[in-house]
């Protein structure tokens, strides 16, 4: 079954921690974002690639780092540079920058500093 | 400065009825809408989508209006059923940027009462 596998579902990051959220597709789509949701604000776009080796940075990109150097792959470290990294995180692809088709999203990854 | 507005946090309605949720967005340059169903500890599913030279698109229960001159869209489940309460998100996109970014409203959570 093709799909978006995030891991993992759950988190724990001590303060001053990178920690690095894996999302794998075999879609075969070009593009991959990662949104991250917080409590009565909905979904913020923090980076998205559109093709392997190219990425750019969303709405929120401070203190959170990515690559693409396979094009089924778009990890996301979340860097001790983020201030306030407590939320539930998203990747997403699809196939035609998510118009029609609109974006497939993963399960998500929910992310507590301790 | 939220381009996408989903000013109705909650909607509650009886197994059979309307569903109604309510979606504004203040850029022009929206070209492209969509909604998407989610549910807790999951990644949101698309529903839905319209193209900004449409005004109506149908699917199934769903249906999708969109009134350009309010800047408003509207997304109506009839009949609704109780597997339809989920928190629901409207999104927009400039889709003349090719860029495939989407702008998400803030969550509607629909109850629907058996």
């Amino acid at each position: 079954d093709g799909g978006i596998t995030q891991s993992p579902k759950y988190l724990f990051r001590k303060e001053g921690q990178n920690v690095t959220l894996s999302c794998e597709q075999n879609l075969n789509h070009d593009a991959m974002y990662w949104y991250r949701q917080d409590p009565g604000q909905g979904l913020r776009l923090i980076y998205y690639s559109q093709i392997v080796n190219d990425f750019q940075k969303g709405d929120i990109a401070e203190g959170y780092s990515v690559s693409r150097e396979k094009k089924e792959s778009f990890p996301l470290t979340v860097t001790s540079a983020q201030k306030n990294p407590t939320a539930f995180y998203l990747c997403a692809s699809s196939i035609d920058r998510g118009l029609r088709y609109g974006y497939t999203f993963g399960s998500g990854t929910r992310l507590t500093v301790v | 400065d939220q381009q996408v507005k989903q000013n109705s946090p909650s909607l509650s309605v009886q197994e059979g009825r309307i569903s109604i949720l309510n979606c504004d967005y203040t850029n022009s340059m929206f070209d492209y809408f969509l909604w998407y169903k989610k549910y807790p500890a999951e990644g949101p599913t698309f529903l839905i989508s319209i193209s900004s030279i449409k005004d109506k698109n149908e699917d199934g229960r769903f249906t999708v209006f969109l009134n350009k001159s309010a800047k408003h869209l509207s997304l109506h489940i009839v009949p609704s059923q109780p597997g339809d309460s989920a928190v629901y998100f409207c999104a927009a996109s400039e889709g003349s940027s090719n860029t495939g970014k989407l702008i998400f409203g803030q969550g509607t959570t629909l109850q629907v009462k058996p």
